[in-house]
């Protein structure tokens, strides 16, 4: 089946530090990527829709010069979450959706534990 | 109003058990309906999708969704330890659009 592969598992930085995480679809291409953020005990809120060649749509109360989005390619994009600080701390998930002959059902990354401290 | 709802549990069960997950959602052009089973620390695994009125069965798993009422059900027969989990119910409002999740259930399945 499709794969997205999304490193690194978990940073621990600190603060004012950038930290960059990547998503990777490995088998297919992902016009579309999603990126999720997750406190504890908390559901995934969605963030941002990145589309492939274009710019993010953010929701609301996301700032877009806080968490930058890039998706140049169609199997690659990336969140760089910038001058972090320890309430930036959270589980950040992506996700791929697959092509139209795959249903295109979504496909989540393994997450991102990032610990600001 | 949260555009998708459910009970925060947690919801226990004894093993062999049904556990029975409700999730109601807010915007009637909803067309697609999910069921993801989150462990602690990781990311969300697909257990069950649904499109149409009625039951999906799939294994252990059976899936209810009545438009009319804007609620979908998860039904886990024979409930496991394994089971044990959070349970996120997710709604589609329109092709290609975004995948907005409810709260997340906790179920505990105990031995």
């Amino acid at each position: 089946g499709a794969v997205v592969s999304q490193h690194p598992s978990r940073v621990i930085c600190k603060s004012g530090t950038s930290v960059k995480i990547e998503c990777r679809s490995l088998d297919f291409q992902a016009t579309t990527m999603f990126w999720y953020r997750q406190f504890p005990k908390q559901s995934l809120m969605l963030m941002a829709t990145s589309n492939e060649g274009s710019k993010a749509t953010y929701e609301q109360g996301v700032e877009k010069d806080k968490f930058l989005i890039n998706h140049a390619s169609l199997t690659l994009s990336t969140l760089t979450v910038t001058s972090a600080h320890p309430e930036d701390s959270s589980f950040y998930i992506c996700s791929a959706r697959g092509s139209p002959d795959r249903g295109e059902k979504l496909f989540f990354g393994s997450g991102t534990q990032l610990s600001v401290l | 109003q949260k555009e998708v709802e459910q009970n925060s549990g947690p919801l226990s069960v004894p093993e062999g058990a049904i556990a029975s997950l409700n999730c109601t959602y807010s915007d009637r052009v909803s067309q697609s309906f999910f069921w993801y089973r989150q462990y602690s620390g990781k990311s969300p695994e697909l257990i069950m999708s649904i499109y149409s009125n009625g039951d999906k069965e799939d294994g252990r798993f059976t899936a209810q969704l009545n438009k009319a009422s804007q609620y979908v059900s998860l039904l886990i027969r024979d409930s496991q330890p394994s089971d044990s989990a959070t349970y996120l119910c997710a709604v589609i409002k329109a092709a290609g659009n975004k995948l907005t999740f409810g709260g997340g259930t906790r179920v505990l399945v105990k031995p």
